[in-house]
């Protein structure tokens, strides 16, 4: 089966960076998703890492390492409009399984 | 283009009343994904579809949770009886199947909440 761990909760200031972390266990490992979901939405798909390293989309990055079995979201320049409930999903051949989530409060 | 439809958006039963959700995917896409989202927790998987065929219901209470996707399009989920702990958002996703795209990404509809009295 798998499993993933996120922090619960993580608070941070508007024009802050913020790290989310991530560890997993799995088997049959394709790739790490991110995934955001404001109150009472969708949860909506912001990067996928297949490969170790960094990709970057913006102010999001997302970094993977798979010999470590964890990965980050990295969120710059931090506006209030990014609170909200950021996810990783593990890939596996065809499923996608999420995290239990980390809750993102942006505050002035 | 069109995103996911799901209805209905809201829904109040009672314990033991049956219920059933229904969601259309993307055009286009063979994978469809129900998934349980009870309050803050992460989506859960209740069955995947490609086609019309099943690729994995293992978390799907199968005493009290059907689903089907007769035609390869759309889709709908049942619960009967509902119990309290169905309590959650039941969210629809689809996409093309993963392994031919190389991807983890899933186009969600906005979910069907339901509430068990």
């Amino acid at each position: 089966g798998q499993s993933l761990e996120q922090p619960s909760e993580v608070t941070a200031v508007e024009g802050a960076i913020v790290q989310i972390n991530c560890t997993y266990q799995t088997s049959g490992f394709y790739g790490l998703s991110w995934y955001q979901q404001h109150d009472g939405g969708a949860p909506t798909f912001l990067s996928y890492n297949a490969l170790d390293g960094l990709e970057e989309t913006g102010r999001f990055s997302s970094f993977l390492s798979r010999s470590d079995s964890y990965g980050y979201l990295l969120l710059q320049e931090l506006q209030m409009k990014d609170s909200a409930s950021y996810f990783c999903a593990v890939r596996s051949f065809q499923k996608l399984v999420f995290g239990t989530g980390t809750r993102l409060l942006v505050s002035p | 283009e069109a995103g996911v439809a799901q209805s209905p958006r809201y829904k109040i039963i009672e314990k033991r009343q049956s219920v059933a959700f229904w969601c259309n995917p993307i055009s286009g896409h063979a994978t469809l994904y129900w998934y349980q989202q009870i309050l803050g927790q992460g989506p859960k998987l209740l069955i995947q579809f490609q086609n019309n065929g099943v690729v994995d219901d293992s978390q799907l209470p199968k005493d009290r949770f059907s689903a089907e996707r007769l035609k390869g399009v759309d889709s709908t989920l049942k619960i009967q009886p509902a119990k309290l702990e169905d309590s959650a958002v039941y969210l629809c996703a689809s996409s093309p199947p993963l392994y031919r795209v190389n991807t983890g990404e899933l186009f969600f509809g906005e979910g069907s909440r339901l509430t068990v009295l």
